[in-house]
């Protein structure tokens, strides 16, 4: 199915662990972002992507880092894992000229 | 920095009835777009409804209406004849019109709508 995928869909990591969020879409979109969820915060955006090869940060980048890889995907990257980072991350890319983002299903992270 | 504000966490309402979301926003920009998002217990999120700032008539999808008020930075969602699977958080929106969508949503901290059968 054409959109935005996500992976993992879960993840349980220890403090000071290290991974990546991976996101890739199939609709040939030029902007990419990745946000948080928390409860009672609603999503902020932590990095974002306007096209291949440039990144720029959002609201709430510590911590975090990312790659654009190419115009279909866009990681996130934890180098060493905190319990506030335990959240739900969304991931979401856009066709420039259009502003109707396409979500991926969300991946939870819980940090021990 | 644009802000969005949903001064209502959760909100309640009997299946059949309508019940009306409340969205306020702060921006010095005379051309962007609103939106309203939907996110069921699956954690999929769902675009329910758009609004363009330059037109006056409010966007309508269904039994979901928008009442904008531009001047008073107001952005509400009504659902009319609620059902059960409109149980979900709703999330107000904005969105600056860049051309490029560079800088992504600005989303307010949501409203969880509660629906009684």
């Amino acid at each position: 199915n054409a959109g935005v995928t996500q992976t993992p869909k879960f993840q349980v990591l220890k403090t000071g662990q290290s991974m990546t969020l991976q996101c890739a879409q199939d609709m040939n979109h030029n902007s990419m972002y990745w946000y948080r969820q928390d409860p009672g915060m609603g999503l902020r955006l932590i990095y974002y992507s306007a096209s291949e090869g440039t990144t720029d940060k959002g609201e709430v980048p510590n911590g975090y880092n990312v790659s654009r890889l190419n115009k279909r995907e866009f990681s996130l990257r934890l180098e060493s894992a905190a319990p506030s980072q335990t959240s739900v991350y969304f991931c979401a890319s856009i066709y420039s000229g259009a502003n109707v983002l396409t979500f991926g299903a969300g991946s939870r992270l819980t940090v021990l | 920095a644009q802000t969005v504000t949903q001064s209502q966490p959760e909100m309640s309402v009997q299946e059949a009835e309508t019940v009306t979301l409340s969205c306020t926003y702060d921006t010095s920009e005379s051309d962007y777009y609103l939106f309203w998002y939907k996110q069921p217990p699956s954690r999929q999120m769902i675009l329910v409804i758009r609004q363009e700032a330059y037109k006056q008539q409010n966007a309508t999808e269904n039994r979901f209406s928008v009442n904008f008020q531009k001047a008073a930075k107001s952005f509400s969602l009504k659902i009319s004849d609620s059902q059960l699977g409109d149980a979900a958080m709703y999330f107000c929106a904005y969105s600056l019109y860049s051309g490029g969508g560079a800088d992504g949503l600005t989303f307010g901290k949501g409203t969880h709508l509660i629906i009684q059968p």
